[in-house]
């Protein structure tokens, strides 16, 4: 059974401190990793998708890193407004995404 | 708007009452999800639409029952409901089922409470 774990379930940082958070994922043969944002009462917002062990990608201060295990979003220097709810998701052979529980991250100006 | 349009945005009806969610978008995506918010869980996968065949049912009771009548439209009709089935329910599309989530879209979600 594929599984998605996320960790920590929330952060809270100070503006311009920079964190990590980590998506630990088991899927057999995995096609893709996808990262979302989802802020309150919206409906969740595509970030990254991450094929490969060693994968990168970047988008403004947010960066997402893929191992054979587990993937990071690094945020550098976060602001206010990155204050939402992370959502990590990860598909396999069967192409249906199993998501994790989320990570909520609050960034104090 | 993110492209996909979901109606209504909230919804309070009866454990007797019939009631439908609407879902459209008009991205050229052929495949359409279903999925259940629910507090502190996960994301639940409810149903799965490629190219309007109907290719997941995730062990989802029968008073839910989706309809795609075509590529830009998804229902979800809803009878006798739980009031466990209170939740966010949340429409989706990506170009097709092979691509998974990349770039999908999201909803805004509805809003339902089932008295």
């Amino acid at each position: 059974e594929d599984q998605v774990t996320q960790s920590p379930e929330a952060l809270r940082l100070q503006e311009g401190e920079s964190s990590s958070l980590n998506c630990s994922y088991t899927v057999s043969g995995l096609r893709g990793l996808f990262w979302y944002r989802q802020d309150p009462g919206k409906g969740p917002e595509f970030l990254f998708t991450l094929y490969s062990a060693g994968e990168e990608k970047e988008k403004e201060r947010l960066k997402a890193t893929l191992t054979k295990k587990e993937s990071f979003l690094h945020i550098t220097a976060p602001k206010p407004e990155d204050s939402a709810t992370y959502l990590c998701a990860a598909s396999g052979g069967s192409y249906i995404p199993t998501f994790g529980r989320g990570t909520s991250l609050i960034v104090h100006p | 708007e993110t492209g996909v349009t979901q109606t209504p945005r909230h919804l309070v009806m009866g454990m007797t009452n019939k009631k439908s969610l609407k879902c459209e978008q008009h991205l050229g995506h052929n495949a359409m999800y279903w999925y259940k918010q629910s507090a502190k869980k996960p994301l639940e996968l409810m149903f799965v639409y490629n190219f309007k065949e109907q290719t997941e049912n995730n062990s989802v009771p029968s008073r839910f029952s989706p309809e795609c009548p075509n590529s830009s439209h998804l229902f979800l009709h809803l009878h006798t409901l739980q009031p466990e089935d209170s939740a966010l329910y949340l429409c989706a599309s990506s170009q097709d089922l092979w691509r998974g989530l990349d770039e999908a879209f999201f909803g805004q979600g509805t809003r339902l409470t089932v008295v």
